[in-house]
């Protein structure tokens, strides 16, 4: 079975710091990886997704499939992204539903 | 302006209260989606529907029931409230195509005393 793992509940750096997120998978096949952010008081909403290939809000993900990793990096972090990041997987065989990690909380400290 | 809307945004009740949440959205959108979460928790997959007449039980088990009778509308129901109900509940949908980006509402909070 598909699974998404967020080793991090919890994940706290200084203001302008590098920040990377983790996130790995377990499935056999070719997935489709997602990251989506939830700010205080805001809906959950897509941040990136690793078929677009693209940095948004100075965040990029690259999937390593040798690794079945899609960590979540900022070479610079900004007080604004203060939020709960959510890894999200979508496969054939899950009939392409959302497979969701837990949840890491980030906290951009000043 | 298309959206997905969710009513009420919060809901306080007692226990054996029957209670139906509301899903709404001009998306355009195929498939619908409930999630239970609980506050800066993981989300909890527990109906889904790929279309009208319908609807399918998520990874999560739960008490609450599921109709989609038009499109753009997905109401899920508890026929008796009980404090373990109390939690957020997300209402999202996506389109059939390849995309399966899942777009969001702002949730109603439910607490059942």
């Amino acid at each position: 079975a598909q699974r998404v793992t967020q080793p991090e509940k919890l994940l706290s750096v200084f203001k302008g710091a590098p920040v990377e997120l983790k996130c790995n998978y377990s499935y056999s096949g070719s997935p489709e990886l997602f990251w989506y952010v939830q700010y205080s008081r805001q809906r959950l909403q897509l941040l990136l997704r690793h078929i677009s290939r693209e940095s948004i809000k100075g965040f990029t993900a690259d999937l390593n499939k040798g690794e079945t990793s899609f960590h979540l990096k900022k070479p610079f972090a900004q007080e604004e992204d203060s939020a709960m990041y959510y890894c999200a997987l979508s496969a054939v065989d899950s009939n392409y539903q959302l497979i969701w990690g837990a949840g890491t909380k980030l906290i951009i400290k000043p | 302006e298309a959206d997905i809307y969710q009513t009420p945004r919060y809901l306080v009740i007692g226990t054996g209260k029957k209670i139906t949440l509301e899903c709404s959205q001009t998306m355009g959108h195929d498939k619908m989606y409930w999630y239970q979460q609980d506050p800066g928790m993981e989300l909890h997959l527990i109906h889904y529907s790929y279309g009208v007449n319908s609807t399918e039980k998520g990874d999560l088990s739960s008490e609450s029931t599921v109709s989609r009778i038009r499109t753009e509308h997905f109401p899920l129901t508890l026929e008796s409230a009980r404090p373990s109900h109390t939690s957020q509940y997300l209402c999202a949908s996506s389109d059939q195509g390849g995309r399966n980006i899942q777009y969001f509402g702002a949730g109603t909070r439910l607490s059942v005393l």
